[in-house]
């Protein structure tokens, strides 16, 4: 059964910096591109960050691209989210998926919240 | 980007009925079109990838269909377990973007 666990999410004031962590099981996980997706409170889907089986290539929205940085280690089936110069717009659940190109994003964690307030 | 126009924002079905939400992109997406539930406080699923082609475990009253710019997603037969938001999203090229949703209810 796949599974996805985000950890790290909380509280965090404008401009500082959070890591999110995600941790995969029941395939495997480095034949798979991954993503993170968000959705802010009582709002839509989006987008995040993709990053490539082996890591050598990601992909970023323009909204997070130079704060934000996507990171895995196969060895451990480990998918990370370093987040940095985070402002309040950043508040939402941050999801991690496995992402399956051209076909979507076919497993989902249970998210974690990012709060970002002073 | 390609923007992705989905409606209707919202949507009241009778149990047994067929209801149908559409999303339209800004450019061709050859395809690349993903549907998913989210219910209430949980995470979204996939339903759908590729416009037409059931996820596992999918209910055979969920279908996908379209081409180009117009896709739509139908399910035959509304039923409780059906509530919840829709979203469409396009795999086409980076960014990946999604539609609004649509909020179906039972009426």
């Amino acid at each position: 059964e796949v599974q996805l666990v985000e950890s790290g999410g909380g509280l965090v004031q404008p401009g500082r910096s959070l890591k999110l962590s995600c941790a995969a099981s029941g395939f495997t996980f480095s034949n798979f591109y991954m993503a993170w997706v968000r959705q802010a409170p009582k709002e839509g889907l989006e987008w995040v960050a993709t990053i490539s089986t082996h890591g050598t290539t990601t992909y970023y929205p323009d909204s997070v691209r130079g704060r934000f940085t996507i990171s895995r280690n196969n060895a451990k089936s480990s998918l990370y989210l370093q987040m940095s110069s985070l402002k309040p717009e950043d508040t939402a659940t941050y999801y991690c998926s496995r992402h399956e190109t051209r076909m979507g994003l076919d497993y989902w964690g249970q998210g974690v919240m990012v709060t970002v307030s002073s | 980007d390609i923007q992705m126009t989905q409606s209707p924002a919202s949507l009241s079905a009778s149990l047994g009925e067929t209801v149908s939400i559409e999303c339209l992109t800004s450019e061709g997406i050859s395809n690349d079109l993903a549907w998913y539930q989210q219910k209430s406080g949980k995470s979204p699923q996939l339903l759908i990838y590729t416009t037409s082609r059931l996820q596992d475990g999918v209910p055979s009253r969920f279908s996908g269909s379209g081409s180009g710019t117009r896709y739509s997603l139908k399910i035959s037969g509304m039923q409780p377990e059906d509530e919840g938001d829709y979203f469409c999203q396009q795999s086409y090229k980076y960014p990946l973007t999604f539609g609004s949703g649509t909020k179906l209810e039972i009426k």
